[in-house]
């Protein structure tokens, strides 16, 4: 079974500039998680999807981050305009709508210069 | 007060010895609770997972629950240089859908 795929696996932009983040879930899964990890912290849900539809974006800073999942299948997550404290790595993650067990994939690290 | 909370470490044992990582939680409601594995440079692995109180064994691995002290721990036995990640906790807090909070994670370090 394939995991979870993430593109591209490291970026590195200036700051004001705009990036976006891909992701194909594990298939079959509905349920599908971004997250941000600053070096040395626990990872942060950012936006959690079930299908196409938005769970929970709470965390979410919506005045520059975006997410979408239009068909309930891959998802892009972007950043326009990036800040120097974005630089992080953004991890994917998806779960059978089922359990809790969430399976993460290689994540994308983003360096803001 | 952070609603899942771990020391940072580095936590250092010998190799063979009981590695014991622990977590707390704030919310007296939470029922799932989770261990993930981080290799440096990696992306978080499952390890385990509990959701009622006492203990459960996988292999090397132990995870003991209480919900009344809302204190989750993993004790890995007879350590090996290999298992040398940060271990990260993860609660599903309130029960909310499958969103899992993560705590800042218990660096490891076995020595040989």
């Amino acid at each position: 079974e394939a995991g979870v795929a993430q593109s591209p696996r490291y970026k590195i932009i200036e700051k004001r500039q705009s990036v976006a983040f891909w992701c194909n879930p594990i298939s079959g899964h509905a349920t599908l998680y971004w997250y941000q990890q600053i070096l040395g912290q626990g990872p942060k849900l950012l936006i959690q999807f079930q299908n196409n539809g938005v769970v929970d974006d709470s965390q979410l800073p919506k005045d520059r981050f975006s997410a979408e999942r239009l068909k309930g299948v891959d998802s892009t997550l972007k950043i326009q305009p990036a800040k120097l404290e974005d630089s992080a790595v953004y991890l994917c993650a998806s779960s059978d709508a089922l359990a809790g067990t969430q399976y993460f994939g290689p994540g994308t690290r983003l360096l803001v210069l | 007060q952070k609603e899942v909370e771990q020391n940072s470490g580095p936590l250092s044992v010998p190799e063979g010895a009981i590695a014991s990582l622990n977590c707390t939680y704030s919310d007296r409601g939470s029922q799932s609770f989770f261990w993930y594995r981080q290799y440096s440079g990696k992306s978080p692995e499952l390890i385990m997972f509990i959701y009622s109180n006492g203990d459960k064994e996988d292999g090397r691995f132990t995870a003991q629950l209480n919900k009344a002290s809302q204190y989750v721990s993993l004790l890995i036995r007879d350590s090996q240089p290999s298992d040398s990640a940060t271990y990260l906790c993860a609660v599903n807090l309130n029960n909310a859908g499958n969103m899992l909070t993560f705590g800042g994670g218990t660096r490891l370090m076995v020595k040989p």
